[in-house]
């Protein structure tokens, strides 16, 4: 079975850093690209970074770029997401999610289920 | 970036109905565009994909269409399981990938 596992969330103060793995199995991670999707409490969903399937190429969202560092481990099939300066808007619950391709993020055919992050004092 | 406007924001339909919600791109996109399906408290779920392409095990009672700019999601005969929010996303012109902003069909 296709899955994606996601961990590492938590209540953060402003300014501190925290990091997201998600474990992928079922699939052959290292040919497809994957993506980084957030949803902050009651609202909709937001990009937030991509990562081709070799790790190669990244983009970020601009609302994290400098902030945000996405990365991947092929031969431990984990997906991370580094993220430091931590502000409130960056509550949500941030979800990983798969490409149906290697080198373009496209659209995602499978999410998990999500971990969430608090950003508060 | 590109903007996707998702019409209407909310509906309330009956089971049985057929629903059609909107989505227009801000520039055109061909057919680079796919429909989700979130229901509370889980992930979004893909339903359709290049506009109209149904997701393998997705019910045949959703279709998409529309290329360019104006795109549709129809449920052709509304259940129960179906009530749910859904998103359009464009994937032609990125970074960044961007969402629509969201319809909620609730219960009439």
């Amino acid at each position: 079975e296709v899955q994606l596992l996601e961990s590492g969330g938590g209540l953060i103060q402003p300014g501190g850093s925290l990091r997201l793995s998600c474990a992928a199995s079922g699939f052959t991670f290292k040919k497809y690209a994957m993506s980084w999707v957030r949803q902050a409490p009651g609202k909709g969903l937001e990009w937030v970074s991509g990562i081709s399937g070799s790790g190669g190429g990244t983009d970020y969202a601009d609302s994290v770029k400098g902030r945000f560092i996405i990365s991947r481990d092929n031969s431990n099939n984990t997906l991370y997401l580094q993220m430091k300066s931590l502000r409130a808007d960056d509550t949500a619950v941030y979800y990983c999610a798969k490409s149906p391709a290697y080198n373009y993020y496209y659209f995602m055919d499978v999410w998990g289920k999500g971990t969430t992050v608090g950003v508060s004092s | 970036a590109m903007q996707l406007t998702q019409s209407p924001s909310s509906l309330s339909a009956s089971v049985g109905d057929r629903v059609t919600i909107s989505c227009r791109a801000s520039q055109g996109i061909s057919s680079a565009l796919a429909w989700y399906q979130q229901k509370p408290g889980k992930a979004p779920k893909l339903l359709i994909y290049d506009a109209s392409s149904l997701e393998s095990g997705v019910p045949s009672r959703f279709s998409g269409s529309g290329s360019g700019t104006d795109f549709t999601l129809t449920i052709s005969s509304l259940q129960p399981e179906d009530f749910a929010t859904y998103y359009c996303q464009q994937f032609k012109n990125y970074p960044p990938l961007t969402f629509g902003g969201g319809t909620k069909v609730e219960i009439k």
